[in-house]
């Protein structure tokens, strides 16, 4: 089973539509990541979490909100969908040990299209 | 504001060549520079990385890259590409202590048979 699990791995859905992106993990990180990757962009970070009551806005973080269930569960929601939103997501880990370091162990990515 | 780039968007080369895939960064202070790899439908995996010490730093699947301070330059390398080497490579950096990590656009690499 992966570290870093995504759900769901892909997802249709049309414009004003709520969704949920979830992640969950068995690396028992304490700091978990939202990033969006679009095409000749890179990856850019939404939102960041370094613990259960940390919450941290990231580069785009507008038309995003996230929730930390638990230390290995972090949620990502689009309230109401655009079709800007079209991207795949990257939800990610560190542990406080790397800290100084910053690497980062990435889950398989959810894949979303907004019509 | 820390930024990396990378100026290539494809890099094409032979199977058995050697391959270097470029990045450049700009940041205040020592920075901690990273490699990952993409391949299809997958996502990121770590490669290597570059805190302090020896410029030349060596990772997974036969991948170096060296760290030059001067250039502000941290490029990829290995000295016999393969196949299975083609995929999609990201540069990062860390300017330390605030978990922000700043990801460089991407390059794909591209090894012919």
């Amino acid at each position: 089973d992966a570290d870093v699990t995504q759900t769901p791995r892909n997802r249709i859905t049309k414009t004003g539509k709520r969704i949920m992106l979830e992640c969950s993990q068995t690396k028992g990180h304490d700091r978990m990541y939202w990033y969006r990757q679009d095409p000749g962009l890179g990856l850019r970070l939404i939102y960041y979490s370094f613990d259960v009551k940390d919450i941290n806005k990231g580069e785009i973080s507008d038309g995003y909100s996230v929730s930390r269930q638990a230390q290995a569960k972090f949620s990502l929601s689009l309230e109401s969908a655009i079709p800007n939103q079209t991207a795949l997501y990257f939800c990610a880990t560190s542990d406080g040990l790397t800290v100084w370091t910053g690497e980062l162990f990435f889950g398989e990515g959810s894949r979303l299209t907004v019509l | 504001a820390q930024s990396v780039a990378q100026p290539e968007d494809q890099v094409n080369v032979a199977e058995g060549n050697p391959l270097t895939v470029k990045c450049t960064y700009s940041v205040s202070g020592n920075p901690y520079l990273f490699w990952y790899v993409q391949y299809p439908n997958r996502g990121l995996q770590f490669l290597l990385k570059y805190i302090t010490g020896d410029n030349l730093v060596k990772g997974s699947y036969g991948f170096e890259a060296e760290f030059n301070k001067s250039q502000t330059s941290f490029h990829l390398k290995k000295p016999s590409a393969l196949v299975s080497d083609s995929a999609l490579y990201f540069c990062a950096v860390n300017p330390g202590g605030y978990q922000k990590v700043t990801f460089g656009t991407g390059t794909k690499l591209q090894v012919i048979p």
